[in-house]
């Protein structure tokens, strides 16, 4: 079975605070991404990685970066936490089959930030 | 820009029933739609993907249908069970393998 882990399923910082959350694969996936879920806003893509060292922004990637050093693992930084990134945090990854179609993805059991 | 939709928002059925649950989405070029199951705080968890070219993929007592002319699928849940009981989350993904969801269904499945 695929398995998705995420460092923290909760974790509570402060604004302004240099934020680390930490998304690891066990399933030599080659895609990795992260969103945010929101009452709602639903789920929303923040960014994602095709490879070691590649990153792609995704639809709302303000205020947040990411490293991806090596393929099983992929980070997900606040550089200055705001109160308005309180949110759940969801890593997902997929394989890359060549074609899309193929592409299922697998999620983590999530990362619930409070920013005070 | 592609928009996806779950009707209903929430759903309360009674133990042992067979219900639909509905998504549509507005572009037809799509490569796959997959699927997930998502608890109370907690992550979401794969059901079914069903490829582009595919109508339907069946997996136990679910079985989903994909018809992308028309933009529309549905998820069908035989013979209901409380531990059912969850938020139902339909997406679709364009090329690059982005996923597009839609806001959820809230199933409730009374004992």
């Amino acid at each position: 079975d695929v398995k998705v882990t995420q460092s923290s399923r909760y974790l509570v910082k402060r604004t302004g605070e240099k934020v680390f959350l930490e998304c690891v694969q066990d399933m030599d996936h080659e895609n990795m991404f992260w969103y945010r879920q929101d009452p709602g806003l639903g789920l929303r893509l923040i960014y994602f990685s095709y490879d070691v060292k590649m990153k792609e922004k995704g639809d709302i990637p303000e205020g947040y970066s990411v490293s991806r050093e090596k393929k099983e693992r992929f980070s997900l930084i606040l550089e200055s936490a705001s109160t308005n990134q309180t949110s759940m945090y969801l890593c997902a990854s997929s394989f890359d089959s060549g074609t899309s179609a193929y592409n299922e993805q697998f999620f983590g059991p999530g990362t619930r930030l409070t920013v005070l | 820009k592609q928009e996806v939709t779950q009707i209903p928002a929430a759903l309360s059925v009674p133990e042992g029933e067979n219900l639909v649950l509905n998504c549509s989405f507005t572009d037809s070029a799509i490569y796959n739609l997959q699927w997930f199951r998502q608890d109370p705080g907690k992550g979401l968890t794969s059901l079914l993907l069903i490829q582009s070219s595919q109508r339907e993929q069946t997996s136990g007592r679910l079985n989903a249908s994909l018809d992308k002319s028309s933009g529309r699928s549905t998820l069908y849940i035989a013979a209901s069970q409380p531990g059912d009981s969850a938020t139902y989350l339909c997406a679709v993904s364009n090329q690059g393998g982005k996923l597009i969801f839609g806001q959820g269904t809230e199933l409730s499945v009374k004992p």
